[in-house]
């Protein structure tokens, strides 16, 4: 069975600093790996896709991958209230049709 | 302008009564989803399809029905057999596969 876990929190960082958003996965044949930012009442909308081992930078969010260790992880710098949201982590598996998310986490900046 | 649009917004379901829910998207995308959200859950997968005419049952496809006769259209409907219908439901599409999904902003299903 082909899971996601995701720590629910909420994880409350105060305005100016780096989140850290943390998510694992069961199965070594994962592909790609995703993270969604869904806001309260809202559909999900990406953030990042990330497809190999190491980092991956835009503006503010970077996400980083290890496969080795079945995890992937999201980094939020100078974290604004506006990132206030509950941020989802996706993986899809080889020959698999397939996107299994996590629970998502809940994210509190406080100004 | 292109997306994926979900209607209605908000449905009411009465008890034995079967409603569908609508997904339109103009992205040229060959595959659609359909997932099902509960408050302070993930995203669990009730169908999918990868090309016209064709699609899958998900992890959650008890109660619910799906056709695929356009490749811009994947209507859900939730028939009388789903006895616990009240969920955010969220439409996507991908290129393929194994390609990002994009969602539509979801309709919200309660029960009478």
């Amino acid at each position: 069975q082909k899971e996601v876990e995701q720590n629910s929190g909420p994880l409350s960082v105060p305005e100016g600093a780096i989140a850290s958003l943390n998510c694992t996965y069961s199965d070594r044949g994962s592909q790609s790996f995703f993270w969604y930012r869904q806001y309260s009442g809202k559909s999900p909308e990406l953030i990042m896709s990330i497809y190999s081992n190491g980092d991956k930078e835009d503006g503010r969010f970077t996400a980083q991958l290890n496969k080795a260790s079945q995890y992937v992880s999201l980094l939020i710098r100078d974290s604004q209230p506006s990132d206030s949201a509950t941020y989802l982590c996706a993986v899809t598996w080889y020959n698999n049709n397939d996107m299994r998310f996590g629970a998502g986490t809940r994210l509190t900046v406080k100004p | 302008d292109g997306g994926i649009t979900q209607s209605p917004k908000y449905l009411f379901r009465k008890e034995g009564q079967n409603v569908t829910l609508s997904c339109e998207q103009n992205l040229n995308h060959d595959a659609m989803y359909w997932y099902r959200q509960d408050p302070g859950q993930g995203l669990r997968l009730i169908y999918y399809s990868q090309i016209v005419n064709d699609f899958q049952k998900g992890d959650i496809a008890e109660g619910y029905s799906v056709s695929r006769e356009k490749k811009e259209s994947f209507p859900l409907t939730v028939t009388s057999a789903q006895k616990n219908p009240t969920a955010f439901y969220l439409c996507a599409s991908s290129m393929s596969e194994e390609e990002t999904q994009y969602f539509g902003p979801g309709t919200r299903l309660l029960v009478l």
